[in-house]
């Protein structure tokens, strides 16, 4: 199982941005994958969670309305997307599949995306 | 603001071992057995230690255990060696609207 992310990011508040989540070495459609947000130096925060089998979601309350998550089942791919960044987006954020069901654990995480929001 | 607790930090000698606490509420750590607990390297991702309250992946030391009573849970590092060293955080499936939660983090420093 490998789950490998796109590169850093740099972006001016108020733009938009969208990162990715390749899976590969499972059935992709066959798992939940979700985003985790690390502020720096803080905690990690689940963000939201999709079936690409279906492209059913759901959000932590933290980041309903704030974050849109989608998955491309073609490519294996997985996205999260911001429409107009603040400066408090400023993160890492991390992918990571969800061994089975809603309910159920983390068993593999991307590499990692660093999105800076600065003026 | 986590809704599970744990220590900010704890430290050990190498060999000996350390219990790091989570506590929640019956809505999450103690109404399933749904805890896992992640360890995180400094600039690294965060990687699966303990699934399911006290079960292992395959790969990682068997030096690392879990448990939990009432709505605590604990992970136990023996025989503690300096690459333990890392934070250490705990989550949580939980039937509050949140769906899942994670521990706010705890250090881990071997002396």
């Amino acid at each position: 199982v490998q789950l490998v992310q796109s590169g850093a990011e740099v972006k001016k508040p108020g733009e938009s941005l969208k990162i990715s989540c390749k899976g590969s070495g499972y059935s992709f459609t066959n798992f939940w994958i979700g985003w985790v947000r690390q502020m720096p130096g803080k905690g990690l925060e689940w963000m939201a969670i999709i079936y690409p089998g279906d492209s059913d979601t759901r959000y932590s309350p933290s980041f309903q309305g704030q974050v849109t998550i989608s998955a491309d089942k073609s490519i294996t791919t997985a996205y999260l997307q911001w429409s107009s960044l603040k400066a408090s987006d400023t993160a890492m954020y991390y992918c990571a599949r969800i061994f089975a069901g809603t309910t159920s654990y983390f068993d593999y995480w991307g590499q990692g995306t660093l999105v800076t929001v600065s003026s | 603001q986590s809704a599970l607790t744990q220590p900010a930090s704890v430290s050990g000698s190498p060999g000996q071992s350390i219990t790091i606490s989570c506590t929640g509420t019956s809505s999450d750590v103690g109404g399933y057995n749904y805890v896992s607990w992640y360890q995180q390297h400094p600039g690294k991702a965060p990687k699966l230690m303990i699934y399911e309250v006290s079960n292992r992946p395959s790969g990682v030391s068997n030096r690392f255990s879990g448990s939990k009573s009432g709505n605590t849970a604990s992970l136990t590092i023996s025989g503690l060696q300096a690459e333990d060293e890392a934070d250490y955080y705990c989550g949580s499936y939980s039937t509050s609207s949140t769906l899942r939660v994670f521990g706010p983090g705890t250090k881990v420093t071997v002396l």
